[in-house]
């Protein structure tokens, strides 16, 4: 079945440090693909998705292009800012039966000024 | 307009009892998710409803969880005989047409805890 495969955290980072957090999926057929943010004491919110292979999401300074080769959908940021700390979810819509979301496991980000 | 609202927000209930969660989706929304969240754990999905078709139940993860949707509006999903492994914040989220490239918009969730 689909599956999605996040790096474990947490990542700690200085300020205007440069961010990646990888993200690769299994999917039988041609997923969408979803970048969600929790910020502390809020719910889940999008940050930034991409529908079909190369392309690419970008929101608030994040991108993450939709790599079919690689079966990848990497979160990069190129300055973190304190406000990033969260918690950043990849997933994407199942190819199989309804479109449920299939999520990673998450990856708590804290950014030190 | 308003987002997707859940109550309560918080519950403790002793194990072995029901337990009644409900979710009011983002008005016009024809598609609802229910999914829950273990403790530094990703999301898992319960159950989606869309439109009139039968639900897909397949997250369920016993007979104990069940959940129904009234028309386009509000859904409950109720837990009976809660367990302690039932603790966990229930998220629920709701589409516009429950499509392949929808965002999904989650509501805060509710926090459920069985003692």
């Amino acid at each position: 079945g689909d599956s999605v495969t996040q790096m474990e955290g947490p990542v700690t980072l200085s300020e205007e440090a440069f961010l990646t957090i990888n993200c690769t999926y299994t999917a039988t057929g041609y997923p969408s693909l979803f970048w969600y943010v929790q910020y502390p004491g809020e719910g889940l919110q999008l940050l930034l998705k991409a529908t079909k292979a190369d392309d690419k999401g970008s929101n608030k300074g994040f991108e993450a292009t939709y790599r079919k080769e690689t079966t990848s959908f990497h979160l990069e940021k190129g300055s973190v800012q304190v406000s990033d700390s969260a918690v950043y979810f990849c997933a994407l819509t199942s190819t199989s039966g309804t479109y449920k979301y299939i999520f990673g496991t998450g990856t708590r980000l804290k950014v030190l000024a | 307009g308003a987002g997707v609202s859940q109550s309560p927000s918080n519950k403790v209930t002793e194990k072995g009892k029901d337990v009644e969660l409900r979710c009011d989706p983002i008005s016009g929304h024809t598609a609802l998710y229910w999914y829950r969240q273990r403790l530094g754990q990703g999301l898992e999905f319960l159950i989606y409803f869309q439109g009139n078709s039968a639900p897909d139940k397949s997250g369920l993860p016993s007979d104990r969880f069940s959940a129904e949707r009234t028309g386009e509006s509000v859904s409950t999903l109720t837990i009976q005989r809660t367990q302690q492994e039932d603790s966990a914040v229930y998220l629920c989220a709701s589409s516009l047409y429950g499509i392949s490239i929808d965002e999904q918009y989650f509501g805060p969730g509710t926090r459920l805890t069985v003692t």
